[in-house]
């Protein structure tokens, strides 16, 4: 059975602080990683995708991946109230499935 | 419109109804997919289309059928459905079943009686 793991939170950050949300896979053979935005009551929403170990960065967003260790992670920079959500690791499998984690919930103070 | 729209967006049903829940995507994409969200799971892969071809259905219960009339368009016909299934229904698209990432739409709740 293939996973993601993710803490389910919630993580509370102060406003203008860094949240750091982390995603760990069982299947070796992924290639794609997402990260999606979820607010109560709608739908995800992509905010990351990486593809190859490093990081990446757009915006107050940067995607880290570490294939070797099987982690990826997702920072947020000059954290905003507007930021609490849901936010939800994706990894596509070796099989082509994406393969959703259960997703930490971020509170960011004011 | 742009992006991918589902309707309705709340459905409340009894066990005996027999329903529909409608997607359409304006992205010009190729697959679709139906996924089931609960509350304190994650997010459950249901069907998979692609080029309007079912490549995947996850040991779905048959109460649960999908068209996919073209590549534009994906239904989810209920029928008989159990309390268990009441949940959030979403639909997404990608360009391809590559690295591409999903879009998906606001949902439909569905609650069962």
């Amino acid at each position: 059975q293939k996973e993601v793991e993710q803490n389910s939170g919630p993580l509370s950050v102060p406003e203008g602080a860094i949240a750091s949300l982390n995603c760990t896979y069982s299947d070796r053979g992924s290639q794609s990683f997402f990260w999606y935005r979820q607010y109560s009551g709608k739908s995800p929403e992509l905010i990351m995708s990486i593809y190859s170990n490093g990081d990446k960065e757009d915006g107050r967003f940067t995607a880290q991946l570490n294939k070797a260790s099987q982690y990826v992670s997702l920072l947020i920079r000059d954290s905003q109230p507007s930021d609490s959500a849901t936010y939800l690791c994706a990894v596509r499998g070796s099989q082509g499935n994406l393969i959703f984690g259960k997703g930490t919930k971020l509170s960011v103070k004011p | 419109e742009t992006g991918v729209t589902q309707t309705p967006r709340h459905l409340v049903m009894g066990m005996t109804n027999k329903k529909s829940l409608k997607c359409e995507q304006h992205l010009g994409h190729n697959a679709m997919y139906w996924y089931k969200q609960s509350a304190k799971k994650p997010l459950e892969l249901m069907f998979v289309y692609n080029f309007k071809e079912q490549t995947e259905n996850n040991s779905v219960p048959s109460r649960f059928s999908p068209e996919c009339p073209n590549s534009s368009h994906l239904f989810l016909h209920l029928h008989t459905l159990q309390p268990e299934d009441s949940a959030l229904y979403l639909c997404a698209s990608s360009s391809d079943r590559s690295n591409q990432p999903q879009h998906f739409g606001d949902g439909t709740r569905l609650s069962i009686l």
